[in-house]
């Protein structure tokens, strides 16, 4: 299994909702991470998370609230959120164990906020 | 504090040419490059990854150099094909970011028939 794999898709919440994005990979990556993508724009990081422990927290809304169950899943929490966080949402791997450090990426979730 | 800067910004071709798309960055101090491309509305798919310690990859008809030195490194698309049209970015894992990935903002490709 090479891949990542994101759910759901496609998701439209409202402002008052809570939601979660979910994030599986078996390729025995112990790196994970969320990117943020708004359109024609770069993918912007959000969290790492190393071996099950969040390394980066780029100064993100406490309305995102990512978890990390275990080395396969990621999971990002959302809560209160507001239009303007409407975007794409990317979930990647890594395997920094090996030293290879190449990342692979899912499909994303496109994230609508009304 | 490191920039990646892909060039240009936008590209249209026919089908057939040879291509060359550039991506620069301002701290020599990498562990990798990774060049991806992504279609519009979808996720990253990676192309190549090129360690610090390499000077270019191939696969296919792409073949990506990386000039550490200099800060730069480039992405030959040859024969290229209407299948190409999409956004190729480049992407550096820079020593003062731990193992996150700093992005440019990327080349638009456009191959028409």
């Amino acid at each position: 299994d090479t891949e990542v794999t994101q759910t759901p898709k496609h998701l439209v919440m409202g402002m008052t909702n809570k939601k979660s994005l979910k994030c599986e990979q078996h390729m025995g990556h112990r790196a994970m991470y969320w990117y943020k993508q708004k359109a024609k724009k770069p993918p912007e990081l959000m969290f790492v998370y190393s071996y099950e422990k969040l390394s980066i927290n780029e100064s993100v809304p406490s309305r995102f609230s990512p978890e990390c169950p275990n080395s396969s899943l990621l999971n990002l929490h959302l809560h209160a959120l507001q239009p303007e966080d409407s975007a794409l949402y990317l979930c990647a791997s890594s395997s920094p164990q090996t030293g290879n450090f190449g990342y692979t990426f899912g499909s994303g979730t496109r994230l609508t906020v009304v | 504090k490191q920039e990646v800067t892909q060039i240009p910004a936008a590209l249209s071709v026919p089908e057939g040419e040879n291509l060359v798309l550039n991506c620069s960055f301002t701290d020599s101090a990498i562990y990798n490059l990774q060049w991806f491309r992504q279609d519009p509305g979808k996720g990253l798919t990676s192309l190549l990854l090129i360690q610090s310690s390499q000077r270019e990859q191939t696969s296919g008809r792409l073949n990506a150099s990386l000039d550490k030195s200099s800060g730069r490194s480039t992405l030959y698309i040859a024969a290229s094909q209407p299948g190409d049209s999409a956004t190729y970015l480049c992407a550096v894992m820079s020593s003062e970011a731990g193992t996150a990935l700093i992005f440019g903002k990327g080349t638009t490709l456009s191959v028409s028939s």
